[in-house]
C-alpha cells in the first residue's frame, strides 16, 4: 500500500453534472499530482499541485480545475461532465526536490459519465 | 501525440517463459520509472531508473535505461502467472526544485501469463 487514498472508489454522474474528487496524500509528501486514464490506455496528466498552488498542467480544459489544502490533500473538480470523461482518475503524491522523485498512485476513482 | 511508445501492446506468453517489453521515445527524461497495475487499482511503482546505461535488478525482472536515457526496457525471466498486469513505463521531463513532475506515460504492455 501506498498510503494514498481516494475517494469515492466509484461514481456515476450523467452528463452537464459536476463531481469532486479526493485523494490524501502520503506522509511527508507536498505534491499531489492528477491523471486521467481511459480504458486501454496510460495515464494523461491532468494537473499537478505543490504548496497549495497549480504547478503544472496538461492539454485538458479549464473545467478541470483542483485545490491543495494545508494538509497537502487534494481535490478535483470537473464540471460540465461530458461522456468521454469516463476514466479512472487517478492522485499521486511525491515529494519534491529529487530528480529521480517517485510518484505514489492511489487506488483511483471510476468515474462514469451517462 | 505519444512521447513513449511502448511495445508490444498485448503478450501472452506460458509460464516459464522469458519476456521483454520497451520502451521508446525521441524524448530525453530526467527519470523513467515502470509500474504494474491491475484491473481497477492505480499503478504500483516498480523501479525508478534516473542514469543512461543504468541497470536494476528486482528478483526475475530486469531493468534498463538507455544510455541517451531515451529508451528503456523490463526484461522478465521465468515468468510465472502471479507477473500477469499491465506494465506502465513513465518518464519525467523536468528535473529542476519546484517544477512540476509530470509523468509521462506510455500506453501500456498487457502481459498475460498462462499457466
Amino acid at each position: 500500500e501506498t498510503g494514498v487514498t481516494q475517494s469515492p472508489t466509484h461514481l456515476i454522474k450523467t452528463r452537464g453534472q459536476q463531481v469532486t474528487l479526493r485523494c490524501s496524500s502520503q506522509s511527508g509528501h507536498n505534491t499531489v499530482s492528477w491523471y486521467q486514464q481511459a480504458l486501454g490506455q496510460g495515464p494523461q496528466f491532468i494537473f499537478q499541485y505543490y504548496r497549495e498552488e497549480e504547478n503544472g498542467r496538461g492539454n485538458f480544459p479549464p473545467r478541470f480545475s483542483g485545490l491543495q489544502f494545508p494538509n497537502y490533500s487534494s481535490e478535483l473538480n470537473v464540471n460540465a461532465l461530458e461522456l468521454d470523461d469516463s476514466a479512472l482518475y487517478l492522485c499521486a503524491s511525491s515529494s519534491t526536490g529529487e530528480r529521480g522523485e517517485t510518484q505514489y498512485f492511489g487506488p483511483g476513482t471510476r468515474l462514469l459519465v451517462l | 501525440t505519444q512521447l513513449l511508445e511502448q511495445s508490444p501492446q498485448f503478450l501472452s506468453i506460458q509460464e516459464g517463459e522469458n519476456l521483454t517489453v520497451y520502451c521508446n521515445s525521441s524524448s530525453v527524461f530526467s527519470s523513467l520509472q515502470w509500474y504494474r497495475q491491475e484491473p481497477g487499482e492505480g499503478p504500483v511503482l516498480l523501479v525508478t531508473v534516473v542514469t543512461g546505461g543504468e541497470v536494476k535488478k528486482l528478483k526475475r525482472l530486469t531493468f534498463q535505461f538507455g544510455d541517451a536515457r531515451k529508451d528503456s526496457s523490463l526484461h522478465i525471466t521465468a515468468a510465472q502467472p502471479g507477473d500477469t498486469g499491465l506494465y506502465l513505463c513513465a518518464g519525467a521531463l523536468n528535473a529542476y526544485e519546484g517544477s512540476a513532475r509530470q509523468l509521462t506515460f506510455g500506453s501500456g504492455t498487457q502481459l498475460t501469463v498462462l499457466p
